[in-house]
């Protein structure tokens, strides 16, 4: 099956680490996608990506960077961890903006 | 305003109800409507999307548009404890000033469904 994974699905660091989550994608989608999750805050768009050399800050960038290895790949850091960055992580893609999107399993990321 | 907003809930039906969960948006071009349903801890995943007014019905599920008054709606029928979850609306938007489209989640509304 056409799938989005993510890596890794847990982590636990200290305050200042510089931390990378990956995403992969078999889904053959241009667009990609990196949203944080809070309790009561909902879906939060950190970054996104029309394709490998269209890269677009959302709502909450600061603090982050992305990187779009290629088509199948798009990578969230944050380059000085702190503990308000503590939330669920989720990458999804979609064909286009008018189509569903399509989500991996998540990372919790807790900072210390 | 937010631009999609939900009632965050918990709503609360008993099984074997219907459950009506509500969506209103602010873009009066948007163009394409999504209902996604998240348990605890997962991730979100595609229930329904709709994108002409009226109704569109999927097995239990039917999801409702009405664009002259900006709502979106999920009914679901014969609701199971297994329905018990987030559900999440998601409206595709305009950018003003590039006319280029985003896709926005509302908070989620958290459905009950009592045994």
């Amino acid at each position: 099956d056409a799938d989005v994974t993510q890596t890794p699905r847990n982590r636990i660091t200290k305050t200042g680490k510089r931390i990378m989550l990956e995403c992969s994608q078999t889904k053959g989608h241009d667009r990609m996608y990196w949203y944080r999750q809070d309790p009561g805050l909902g879906l939060r768009l950190i970054y996104y990506s029309f394709d490998v050399k269209d890269i677009n800050k959302g709502e909450i960038s600061d603090g982050y960077s992305v990187s779009r290895q290629a088509q199948a790949k798009f990578s969230l850091s944050l380059e000085s961890a702190i503990p308000n960055q503590t939330a669920l992580y989720f990458c999804a893609t979609s064909m286009s903006s008018y189509n569903e999107q399509f989500f991996g399993p998540g990372t919790r990321l807790t900072v210390l | 305003q937010k631009e999609v907003e939900q009632n965050s809930g918990p709503l609360s039906v008993p099984e074997g109800a219907i459950a009506s969960l509500n969506c209103t948006y602010s873009d009066r071009g948007s163009q394409s409507f999504f209902w996604y349903r998240q348990y605890s801890g997962k991730s979100p995943e595609l229930i329904m999307f709709i994108y002409s007014n009226g109704d569109k019905e999927d097995g239990r599920f039917t999801a409702q548009l009405n664009k002259a008054s900006q709502y979106v709606s999920l009914l679901i029928r014969d609701s199971q404890p297994s329905d018990s979850a987030t559900y999440l609306c998601a409206v595709n938007m305009r950018y003003p000033a590039s006319g280029t489209y985003k896709y926005i989640f509302g908070t989620g509304t958290r459905l009950k469904v009592l045994a």
